[in-house]
């Protein structure tokens, strides 16, 4: 298996557009989590799905944000309108859905809005 | 909310010394607790965990304790080396998994 995979790698967009982040769990996994990292606040988690629901996303910073998981094998994350805070690298992991499941990452992508 | 509180911030050590980091939880309900650790400009990686119903757990120069009456773990490193030079993240798991803040780990030649 390639891991978990995340799309883009980089991206830079300017304040108020519309901005997509992609993630492709590892197969067989049925947890999927989204985490934001800065060196101000660490690693936070947004949002996390159990067989493509939703659990908790009390991390989510406010309407700006939503994410969907439509099947097993992917999931978006989108910021609209995008913010310069937004700025940060946003992570996705995936883990067995059972207790005490060791999630493994993705290899970011590194957002910043200009 | 859930928490997880992770000390120190910064921590710098000779080669060859130890070095210990330090997390507390605040749900009762976790039962997992992994550490990761992340290098410059990469993913965060797994390096040890441990379940609720073990207190400790060795591999090789690192070891990690966990106190659940206390809502206390943490994580020792042995014999340190330069490529043990990372940020550490301490986690609390109950299905979600909650981070702490992290421990840039310097290790002096």
């Amino acid at each position: 298996d390639a891991g978990v995979i995340q799309s883009p790698r980089h991206e830079v967009t300017e304040m108020g557009q519309e901005v997509t982040l992609r993630c492709k769990p590892i197969s067989g996994h049925n947890s999927l989590f989204w985490y934001r990292q800065t060196m101000m606040r660490g690693l936070e988690l947004l949002i996390y799905f159990n067989n493509n629901v939703p659990i908790d996303d009390s991390g989510m910073p406010e309407d700006r944000f939503s994410a969907k998981m439509p099947n097993a094998s992917f999931s978006t994350l989108k910021i609209q309108p995008s913010e310069p805070r937004d700025s940060a690298v946003y992570f996705c992991a995936s883990s067995l859905a059972r207790a005490r499941a060791e999630a493994f990452f993705g290899q970011g992508t590194r957002l910043t809005v200009v | 909310g859930e928490n997880v509180e992770q000390h120190p911030s910064t921590l710098s050590v000779q080669e060859g010394d130890s070095a210990v980091i330090k997390c507390t939880y605040s749900d009762s309900a976790s039962n997992y607790f992994p550490w990761y650790k992340q290098e410059l400009g990469k993913r965060p990686q797994l390096i040890i965990d441990i379940r609720s119903n073990v207190g400790e757990k060795k591999d090789q120069r690192i070891a990690v304790t966990l106190n659940k009456t206390a809502k206390h773990f943490s994580l020792h490193i042995t014999e340190t080396q330069p490529e043990d030079s990372a940020v550490y993240f301490c986690a609390a798991s109950m299905g979600k998994i909650i981070f702490g803040k992290g421990t840039r780990l310097h290790i002096l030649p």
